[in-house]
């Protein structure tokens, strides 16, 4: 069956430009988490939705956020980008927490 | 606050040769996870462990839980080369995981 699809799988965008982010979860799948990864910070949660719901959300900015539709598709936004904010950035579905299959990331840049 | 611990951070061994790398954890959560990283590349699920005392193997990977100590093992057996990668232990809390810092394994020839 097919996987965790995220896109795009690369994006260069510059600061002050906002960016969104895809996430199409395994079917069946409720939950999609996002995570972000950098060498400094490491995997970090950013958020989760369930059924269209935010069910828990990380310590991130308000400049980050998400939604999720009907049909569990996810996407995450991020505004006003920093340099910071360059990462990979891996989303994850599940099927009640009995595990979490990740997505091939977007690998975000900004310069 | 989760917070999930490993060590080592990094990890030199030659083929053949076995090791243990330690993930403990803060709460008392009995779900714990285990995943694979190559560079560049995404995150592969080895093992979930649900209850204390669950042990799962996988080729030369075994995974255990010990939710009394807050401590799961991931052991190696005869180290080879394809064994290569970064290594992550995670627990969740709701539906939030919080992942360690990584141990980098390197298996040497």
């Amino acid at each position: 069956k097919a996987g965790v699809t995220q896109t795009p799988r690369y994006l260069i965008k510059t600061r002050g430009q906002q960016v969104t982010l895809s996430c199409s979860p395994i079917s069946g799948h409720r939950s999609v988490s996002w995570y972000q990864q950098t060498p400094g910070q490491g995997l970090q949660f950013l958020f989760e939705y369930f059924s269209e719901t935010q069910r828990n959300k990380g310590n991130f900015p308000g400049r980050f956020s998400g939604r999720q539709f009907s049909n569990s598709r996810s996407e995450m936004n991020v505004s006003t980008l920093e340099l910071g904010d360059s990462a990979l950035y891996l989303c994850a579905s599940s099927l009640a927490f009995y595990g979490y299959t990740f997505g091939s990331g977007t690998r975000l840049t900004v310069v | 606050e989760l917070k999930v611990e490993q060590n080592p951070l990094f990890l030199s061994m030659q083929e053949e040769k076995n090791y243990t790398i330690y993930c403990n954890y803060s709460t008392t959560s009995d779900r714990l996870y285990w995943y694979r990283q190559d560079p560049g590349k995404s995150l592969e699920s080895l093992f979930v462990l649900l209850s204390n005392g669950a042990v799962k193997q996988e080729g030369r990977l075994m995974a255990s839980l010990d939710t009394k100590a807050r401590l799961s093992t991931l052991h190696i057996t005869a180290a080879v080369h394809d064994l290569s990668a970064t290594y992550f232990c995670g627990e969740t809390s709701g539906s939030r995981l919080t992942f360690g810092e990584g141990t980098q394994l390197t298996v040497n020839p």
